[in-house]
């Protein structure tokens, strides 16, 4: 069993649908990263969360520490959504800079 | 903005042949990655680096090595390349700052081994 799992692997939505993508880890973290891969490669940070929720334009990340679970949530999908998102965590200070990472979920908004 | 620049997009290789593969930052961090990319894998950490002349093996090292001479500058080498090692590769660095760290990622190097 992956330390940090996501669900679901592949998301197909129609534009301006709301998108949750979850995350499941079963170590202690001190932090978790929801990142952005578009086609191409290039991976952008856009959340850093330890605790509660955060929001960003139409993106909002929340976790439950206790439950050691995540999600990401998209309001009004768009087409220019369209990437892989994955979660990764860092364990606790001390355990250095390390990540580990999901899987990736693929996420396609249609128009 | 922080700036992680990797040496090739695309890298057609033949087997056995010694791969070098290059990354630089331009925002003075301490710590430098080499991830692979795999479908249905994930990030896999082959390599990582705390400092000049500094490294640590990630998860899956073999077949790999790495060089960080200087602070922006952290190359990873195939030292006989093999079909199992096409993929993606990525790069990233970070400043240690405890739960606040963000690692910034390069554009990714799609190697294929022939």
């Amino acid at each position: 069993k992956n330390e940090v799992e996501q669900s679901p692997q592949n998301l197909t939505a129609q534009e301006g649908e709301f998108i949750t993508i979850n995350c499941s880890y079963s170590v202690g973290i001190s932090a978790l990263h929801w990142l952005q891969q578009h086609p191409g490669g290039g991976i952008v940070s856009l959340f850093m969360l330890s605790s509660g929720k955060k929001k960003h334009g139409r993106l909002i990340a929340t976790i439950n520490i206790q439950e050691k679970h995540s999600s990401l949530h998209i309001t009004a999908s768009h087409p220019r959504d369209s990437a892989v998102y994955i979660c990764a965590v860092r364990g606790y200070l001390g355990s250095g800079s390390r990540l580990t990472f999901g899987e990736g979920t693929q996420l396609t908004v249609n128009p | 903005d922080v700036k992680v620049t990797q040496s090739s997009r695309y890298l057609v290789k033949r087997t056995g042949e010694k791969v070098f593969l290059e990354c630089v930052q331009d925002m003075d961090h301490e710590n430098m990655f080499w991830y692979r990319q795999d479908p249905g894998l994930g990030l896999r950490l082959i390599y990582f680096s705390y400092d000049v002349k500094m490294k640590e093996k990630g998860d899956i090292p073999e077949g790999y090595s790495v060089s960080r001479e200087k602070k922006e500058r952290f190359s990873l080498i195939l030292e006989s390349a093999s079909t199992n090692q096409t993929s993606m590769y990525l790069c990233a660095s970070s400043a240690p700052t405890g739960y606040e760290e963000t690692q910034y990622f390069g554009p990714g190097t799609r190697l294929l081994v022939l």
